[in-house]
């Protein structure tokens, strides 16, 4: 089976702008989550999709928003982009609700670059 | 306080040496405990997880739990330079989200 694929791979924007990353989950797979990971902060969870519903949402502001289609890819909008957005976005994958029981796989990211 | 604590090191060992890494948590309540692996620009892979107390072994790497003290531990053993990446611990908690650590950078020279 093909792995989680994340578009593009990397990014530059500038303050203000808003960006959308896209990401394929393996197939047969219904949930999503997504991640950011800085230096700073490491890996912080933003939410997660299962059947084209959000299930979970992380501590991020309402700039970060999601959604998920009915063939289970999903993408991720941030609006009015901040210096402090740069990061690597991360897209895991797993049958059924992250967790212990559903292994999430994960892509390799895109990474973003705020000017 | 964050749920989970690591020191991101960075860690440098020669080859053949045993790599200790280390995560402590807060909440009590969790029984399941995770160590990811993140070679360079590549997204993290579950190496191990390990439920409630005790060892796992998985070859080279074994993954202890002292729930008491609420600290969980990484051992590589035998380190190879192919073993040079970021290891990530992972909790998750009872809403099904996913608490890393820092994550440490181990680097196995040759």
């Amino acid at each position: 089976k093909a792995g989680v694929t994340q578009t593009p791979r990397y990014l530059i924007k500038t303050r203000g702008q808003q960006v959308t990353l896209s990401c394929s989950p393996i197939s047969g797979h219904r949930s999503v989550s997504w991640y950011q990971q800085t230096p700073g902060q490491g890996l912080q969870f933003l939410f997660e999709y299962f059947s084209e519903t959000q299930r979970n949402k992380g501590n991020f502001p309402g700039r970060f928003s999601g959604r998920q289609f009915s063939n289970s890819r999903s993408e991720m909008n941030v609006s009015t982009l901040e210096l402090g957005d740069s990061a690597l976005y991360l897209c895991a994958s797993s049958e059924g609700l992250a967790g212990v029981t559903d292994t999430q796989y994960f892509g390799p990211g895109t990474r973003l670059t705020v000017l | 306080q964050k749920e989970v604590e690591q020191d991101p090191g960075p860690l440098s060992v020669p080859e053949g040496a045993i790599v200790s890494l280390n995560c402590t948590y807060s909440n009590s309540a969790f029984q399941y405990f995770m160590w990811y692996r993140q070679y360079s620009r590549k997204g993290p892979e579950l190496l191990m997880y390990t439920y409630s107390s005790g060892n796992k072994e998985d070859g080279r790497f074994t993954a202890q739990v002292d729930k008491s003290s609420k600290y969980i531990s990484l051992f590589i053993r035998d380190s190879q330079p192919s073993d040079s990446a970021t290891y990530l611990c992972a909790i998750p908690g009872g809403d099904y989200k996913l608490s890393f650590g820092a994550g440490t950078t181990v680097t196995v020279r040759a």
